[in-house]
């Protein structure tokens, strides 16, 4: 099966700029999750989606991030504006709900640097 | 809150050597996660565990899970140059609709 997809891989903005990020998950899969994982650490959870809903966004900086997963399939993360601590790789996951498969599957991510 | 310790965060070993990485919360978990992560790549599902005193192999990676399902360590015999990268313990607290914390990490490095 197709992994998850994420574009773009690289990403330089001034602080202060907008940027968004798009996710493609594994088709299926209704549960959907987006990480920042800043460089040496371990994901932290942003937003996790159950289809087009919103299930657990209690990390997300609201004043800044925002997400959305309108037709239950496809999300986009969007910052704006961006500060210099929000150079991170932004890493979408999503994961099959119920059966025998647990594990989240991850894109490649997309890394993030604010100048 | 919610947090999940992981150590050592650094781990050098000579090829061949034995490695464990250690991962405690202070609450009780419904289920862990591990995940390795090599450099410049993302995170990879390798198992969950969720019962009490749970151990499952996967070839020379062993896995297990406390009686109080607190804590679990990752334990690799005889490390080869294919097992360096970064492996994660995630635990989940929320049952089937909960979501990951992960820990910080044990970075894994392996001398030929």
């Amino acid at each position: 099966e197709a992994g998850v997809a994420q574009s773009p891989r690289y990403k330089i903005i001034e602080k202060r700029q907008s940027v968004a990020f798009w996710c493609n998950p594994i088709s299926g899969h209704a549960t959907l999750y987006w990480y920042q994982q800043i460089l040496g650490q371990g994901p932290k959870l942003l937003i996790q989606f159950q289809n087009n809903g919103v299930v657990d966004d209690s990390q997300l900086p609201k004043d800044r991030f925002s997400a959305e997963r309108l037709k239950g399939v496809d999300s986009t993360l969007k910052i704006q504006p961006a500060k210099l601590e929000d150079s991170a790789v932004y890493l979408c996951a999503s994961r099959h709900t119920g059966g025998n498969v647990y594990g989240y599957t991850f894109g490649s991510g997309t890394r993030l640097t604010v100048v | 809150g919610q947090q999940v310790m992981q150590i050592p965060q650094y781990q050098h070993v000579q090829e061949g050597e034995d490695f464990t990485t250690y991962c405690n919360s202070s609450t009780t978990l419904s289920n862990i996660q591990w995940y390795k992560q090599r450099p410049g790549g993302h995170p990879v599902f390798l198992i969950q565990l969720v019962k009490s005193g749970e151990v499952k192999k996967q070839k020379r990676l062993t896995f297990q899970f406390g009686e109080a399902k607190k804590n679990s360590s990752l334990h690799i015999t005889a490390t080869q140059t294919t097992d360096v990268g970064t492996y994660f313990c995630a635990g989940n607290y929320g049952g089937s609709q909960g979501n990951l914390i992960f820990g910080k990490g044990t970075k894994l490095s392996v001398k030929p």
